[in-house]
């Protein structure tokens, strides 16, 4: 029972490339969460899913795209990244409104 | 947009001492929770309140949430190194169904 599993840990893009990454949750959750943390500050909401085929803007969404085909699976896009998306990133999954959020690993992502 | 503010954002202190961490609202919290993170992890929840006046505690750890439901603070007796962390306050929705939003975290050094 793995939880919630980030896929990749660790990345380094050249500005202007792009990449995906993949959350996976094998807990049959509903809502589904990507934050991005900058060093020494919080959570800052990027997109969010209440469901399969659903998807959110949160606080900071330009530079990102979403995808929520599978219920188990939420994809965070970056089309062509730049210096100040570096960043790490983490996905977080809930039941429903008000319990606990699960959190992955996190991804650190760097561009240069 | 329900702003969550945290304070202090960094409080560093002797092992044995007390704290008192805050995180206050523009508007009136649904439920409020309370995670820790700790380097290269992601968070964990500590603990949720959602009625107004609540008082929760554990172990060491003692959290309140207002009467108005606008402010919660967290309280740690006799700190231990192993405090040492980021605490961060969360909340859902306002307006926004599912919407799971951060405050900016208050950085824990416990010294020995």
């Amino acid at each position: 029972n793995a939880g919630v599993t980030q896929t990749p840990k660790f990345r380094v893009l050249k500005t202007g490339q792009s990449m995906t990454l993949l959350c996976a949750q094998d807990m049959n959750h509903e809502y589904m969460y990507w934050y991005r943390q900058d060093p020494g500050m919080g959570l800052r909401l990027i997109h969010y899913s209440v469901g399969e085929g659903t998807t959110a803007k949160g606080e900071v969404p330009d530079g990102y795209n979403v995808s929520r085909l599978k219920k188990q699976n939420f994809l965070l896009g970056l089309e062509s990244a730049a210096p100040s998306q570096t960043s790490v990133y983490f996905c977080a999954t809930i039941l429903t409104e008000g319990t606990e959020a699960f959190f992955g690993q996190g991804t650190r992502l760097t561009v240069v | 947009t329900q702003l969550l503010e945290q304070s202090p954002q960094f409080l560093s202190i002797q092992e044995g001492e007390n704290l008192t961490v805050y995180c206050n609202s523009s508007s009136v919290f649904s439920s409020l929770q309370w995670y820790r993170q700790e380097p290269g992890e992601g968070p964990v929840l500590l603990v949720t309140v959602v009625t107004g006046g609540e008082v929760k505690k554990l172990k060491r750890l003692t959290f309140q949430f207002g009467d108005a439901r606008k402010d919660s603070s967290l309280h740690i007796t006799a700190a231990q190194t192993g405090d040492t962390g980021l605490y961060l306050c969360a909340e859902y929705g306002g307006t926004s169904y599912g919407k799971l939003t951060f405050g900016q975290g208050t950085i824990l050094t416990v010294h020995p």
